[in-house]
């Protein structure tokens, strides 16, 4: 298995602008989670998903954040509008069930200006 | 609030040494730990986990040790190497949860 993949690996952008970050999860996995990882805050979850259905996006930081699971095998996490503090490595993660077998991908850095 | 959070930032051991990096976490009702490493550029990497219902598990050169009493994690590598060089991260679950809290991050800095 390719592990968990995600896209791009490095993004800048400037502020104002849309950004859409993509993980595809290891096969058969049917939990995926979205982290940011920052030097001040380390790393925080921002939402996951069991089955496709949003479980839990009480770490989502403002309503500029939104993200999808539209099926097994793909989720997006958008931000609009971008804004410099929003500047961090976002990782995605997926596992067979719950915490048990967590795998991350290498990370989406990006970079707001 | 509840928390996961390590005791050293910065850990520096000269190579062939054994290295001890500690986490201390707050919620009682967390039954299952993980230590991460972390290499520069890249994510997280699962080492070792250990279940409330354990005191110590031992894997390659690796042990973790829980002590419920005092909310208290430890992990120990044996015979530090320059390649064990990483960031590494403590995470804990709750019980019938579904995610994992991360630590802060404990930065092993390995001379050869």
């Amino acid at each position: 298995d390719a592990g968990v993949i995600q896209s791009p690996r490095h993004e800048v952008t400037e502020m104002g602008q849309e950004v859409t970050l993509r993980c595809k999860p290891i096969s058969g996995h049917n939990s995926l989670f979205w982290y940011r990882q920052t030097m001040m805050r380390g790393l925080e979850l921002l939402i996951y998903f069991n089955n496709n259905v949003p479980i839990d996006d009480s770490g989502m930081p403002e309503d500029r954040f939104s993200a999808k699971m539209p099926n097994a095998s793909f989720s997006t996490l958008k931000i609009q509008p971008s804004e410099p503090r929003d500047s961090a490595v976002y990782f995605c993660a997926s596992s067979l069930q719950g915490p048990e077998g967590y795998t991350f991908g290498s990370g989406t850095r990006l970079t707001v200006v | 609030g509840e928390s996961v959070g390590l005791h050293l930032p910065t850990l520096s051991v000269q190579e062939g040494d054994n290295s001890i990096i500690n986490c201390a976490y707050s919620n009682s009702a967390s039954d299952y730990f993980i230590w991460y490493k972390q290499e520069s550029g890249k994510g997280p990497q699962f080492i070792i986990d250990i279940r409330s219902n354990m005191d110590k598990r031992q894997g390659q050169r690796v042990t973790v040790l829980l002590n419920k009493t005092v909310k208290h994690l430890s992990l120990q590598i044996a015979a530090t190497q320059p390649g064990d060089s990483a960031v590494y991260f403590c995470a804990e679950n709750m019980v019938n949860g579904g995610k994992l809290i991360f630590g802060q991050g404990t930065e092993l800095s390995v001379k050869p």
